[in-house]
């Protein structure tokens, strides 16, 4: 099976602060998605790439910023945190997103202080 | 553009029952729909998918859904809810262009009740 990995299940942080948060996935999958979830909200799209150094805009990209350095590794940047940016952070990757959907990973519940 | 709406924030059932969770869709083009579904502290999981094809698709844990292009719609079904079926659910809606990102519904909370 596909396997997405975030590396924190919960993280608190100070307003201001610089947050990476990282996703693996081991499938050598090219598309790979950031979204944050909301309760009521759904899931709104911050990020996506769909190959080694390239990344796209989602439609809520104000305030992170991405990296994708490696193929298997895509990262999420929150250049200065705020409180609104507390909420619960999903990783997916996917080799046809269209066609077959995505994998995700269990989340990141980050909370800004 | 594509866009979801699932009808209903919150849905409760008795154990046994019929399920029913709406999701209506809009898409210029012809979509690929999704149904995921995710347990407290989870990420998504796919239950279903319709790409092409038989428009009656079955999913994992006895769901199914029907995919009715003259009512742009795709409700998730299953015949008895069982206890284990309380989640949150989305309905996704993807195109073949753009990376085939999907857009997500707001979620829909089953409530399963004994």
């Amino acid at each position: 099976d596909v396997k997405v990995t975030q590396s924190s299940r919960y993280l608190v942080k100070r307003t201001g602060e610089k947050v990476f948060l990282e996703c693996v996935q081991d499938m050598d999958h090219e598309n790979m998605f950031w979204y944050r979830q909301d309760p009521g909200l759904g899931l709104r799209l911050i990020y996506f790439s769909y190959d080694v150094k390239m990344k796209e805009k989602g439609d809520i990209p104000e305030g992170y910023s991405v990296s994708r350095e490696k193929k298997e590794r895509f990262s999420l940047i929150l250049e200065s945190a705020s409180t609104n940016q507390t909420s619960m952070y999903l990783c997916a990757s996917s080799l046809s997103p269209a066609v077959i959907g995505y994998t995700f990973g269990s989340g990141t519940r980050l909370t800004v202080v | 553009a594509q866009s979801v709406t699932q009808l209903g924030s919150h849905v409760s059932v008795s154990e046994g029952a019929l399920v029913l969770l709406r999701c209506n869709y809009s898409s210029s083009v012809p979509p690929y729909l999704f149904w995921y579904v995710q347990y407290p502290n989870q990420g998504l999981q796919l239950l279903l998918k319709y790409t092409t094809g038989a428009t009656l698709v079955k999913g994992i844990n006895g769901f199914e859904a029907e995919f009715k292009k003259s009512e742009t719609s795709f409700h998730l079904t299953k015949p008895s809810a069982h206890m284990s079926d309380a989640a949150e659910y989305f309905c996704a809606v993807s195109l073949n262009t753009n990376a085939g990102k999907s857009t997500f519904g707001d979620g829909t909370t089953l409530t399963v009740k004994p």
